[in-house]
């Protein structure tokens, strides 16, 4: 099984500030790397697939970068809605695709 | 719109049954693979099953093997999860989730879960 691990754990940044989110995998998942966001108390949505495709309707602040076991998602410009829980997922070695933990980023 | 509505969920005791539906709209059904992944607080999301978009083939984790069965009715536009012999680990909310084409996809669209309660 394929172990995604998100650093940090907690990220607290101020609007207008650029986020950085990492996901290491524990071996390489090639590029079928994606991202969600988690609002509280609704379902997670798919922001970037594919290492770096953004999902349909997902702004041009929101990037994915990576390839093999490192990835990163970045949200330039940060807005207060940007709160939430971001997940990453591999889909390349499965069953079972797996989900990193989470990285829960406040807008303060 | 895409839209998927979980139902059937509630409180069960450990060893009982439960089924799960996912009832879609706004898309051709018939045409994509569909995922069931469930969240605890203290697991995160957990991916449990998928089933290919003719049914033809579904993949389980190993923890729901033997107990869990994804299944869908293409005519009724509506994906299944029949939970049999329940555990409290099972304890989750359900989401059933949409893969971005036929088989294993990314997970494009989600339902809004149903919280499945296993407890004495």
């Amino acid at each position: 099984e394929i172990e995604l691990t998100q650093s940090p754990a907690t990220l607290s940044l101020s609007p207008g500030e650029r986020a950085t989110l990492s996901c290491r995998a524990s071996q390489s998942v090639d590029k079928y790397l994606a991202w969600y966001q988690q609002r509280p108390g609704q379902a997670p949505r798919l922001l970037i697939y594919d290492t770096s495709n953004r999902a349909t309707g997902i702004p041009g602040r929101f990037s994915g970068s990576g390839f093999g076991t490192r990835f990163t998602l970045t949200i330039d410009r940060l807005e207060p809605e940007d709160s939430a829980v971001y997940y990453c997922q591999q889909r390349n070695h499965w069953p079972p695709i797996t989900f990193g933990q989470g990285t829960r980023l406040e807008i303060k | 719109q895409v839209q998927l509505v979980e139902s059937g969920g509630g409180v069960v005791q450990p060893g009982k049954s439960l089924r799960l539906s996912c009832s879609v709209s706004g898309f051709v059904f018939r045409s994509y693979g569909m995922h069931w992944v469930r969240q605890t607080p203290g697991k995160g999301l957990e991916w449990v099953a998928v089933i290919w978009f003719d049914g033809t083939k579904t993949y389980y984790r190993d923890s729901v093997k033997g107990r869990f069965t994804i299944s869908r009715d293409n005519s009724k536009n509506t994906l299944y999860l029949q939970m049999n012999s329940l555990r409290g680990e099972d304890t989750a909310v359900y989401f059933c989730a949409r893969s971005a084409g036929s088989y294993v996809g990314p997970f494009d669209s989600w339902g809004q879960g149903t919280l499945v309660t296993v407890s004495p």
